[in-house]
């Protein structure tokens, strides 16, 4: 496709069941981001990979989220036993290394945990 | 953990108005720093990317500079339109980590 796609746009599910999100980046692009936003936050950043490799965990929230991405171009986001203040919007970007490149964002995904 | 501030949160203009606004950034181990505007129920899309000192970046009224070695960026809105309300976020890129600001957000009363 042309752009970022994410899927699915929402998803709502009971708490402490596992979810899956999904990006499928821009064909070419070696970087890619997860970010979340909640509600009245600004973004925050949870993890970034470089090709199949993700130099920088640190912003996953806790050992119930995890990502990966095969073959340098789909990742998916896993949150396990979901929580209500997992509730946010997980925005994924994508873009070439190198500092001139600027990010391309997915249409987010709407987690709504109940 | 990486500080990027942006001031002030949001700011109404009236339209026909100019108004700017900051982005302060670490000043060390600069790579590039990244201007998004957020639309309400869109995803962030890129207005600018600045990669050298003394940088000054134009797109019709809106416009940026970079300040690297103390660490700023402004970013201008000429002639406010209602078109450009909206969040706007900054990004610093420090080696290979793009870390957002929580962003100015405009408002252009018509």
């Amino acid at each position: 496709g042309a752009g970022v796609s994410q899927s699915p746009s929402n998803k709502v599910t009971e708490k402490g069941k596992d979810v899956e999100l999904r990006c499928d980046p821009i064909s070419g692009h070696t970087a890619l981001y997860w970010y979340r936003q909640s509600l009245g936050q600004g973004l925050e950043f949870l993890i970034y990979f470089q090709g199949n490799s993700a130099p920088d965990k640190s912003g996953l929230p806790s050992d119930r989220f995890s990502a990966e991405r095969t073959g340098g171009s789909v990742s998916t986001l896993t949150i396990q036993r979901t929580q209500q203040e997992d509730s946010a919007v997980y925005l994924c970007a994508s873009s070439y290394s190198g500092p001139g490149s600027e990010a391309f964002f997915g249409q987010g995904t709407r987690l709504t945990v109940v | 953990i990486l500080n990027v501030e942006q001031s002030p949160q949001s700011l109404h203009v009236q339209e026909g108005d100019s108004t700017n606004f900051t982005c302060s950034f670490p000043s060390s181990n600069f790579y590039a720093l990244h201007w998004y505007r957020w639309e309400t129920a869109k995803s962030p899309e890129a207005l600018f990317v600045m990669t050298l000192n003394g940088d000054e970046k134009k797109k019709g009224r809106i416009s940026a500079t970079l300040n690297t070695k103390e660490g700023y960026s402004y970013l201008y809105i000429k002639g406010s339109q209602p078109e450009d309300s909206a969040t706007y976020l900054c990004a610093f890129l420090n080696d290979y980590k793009l870390s957002f600001g929580a962003g100015t957000t405009v408002t252009v009363r018509a």
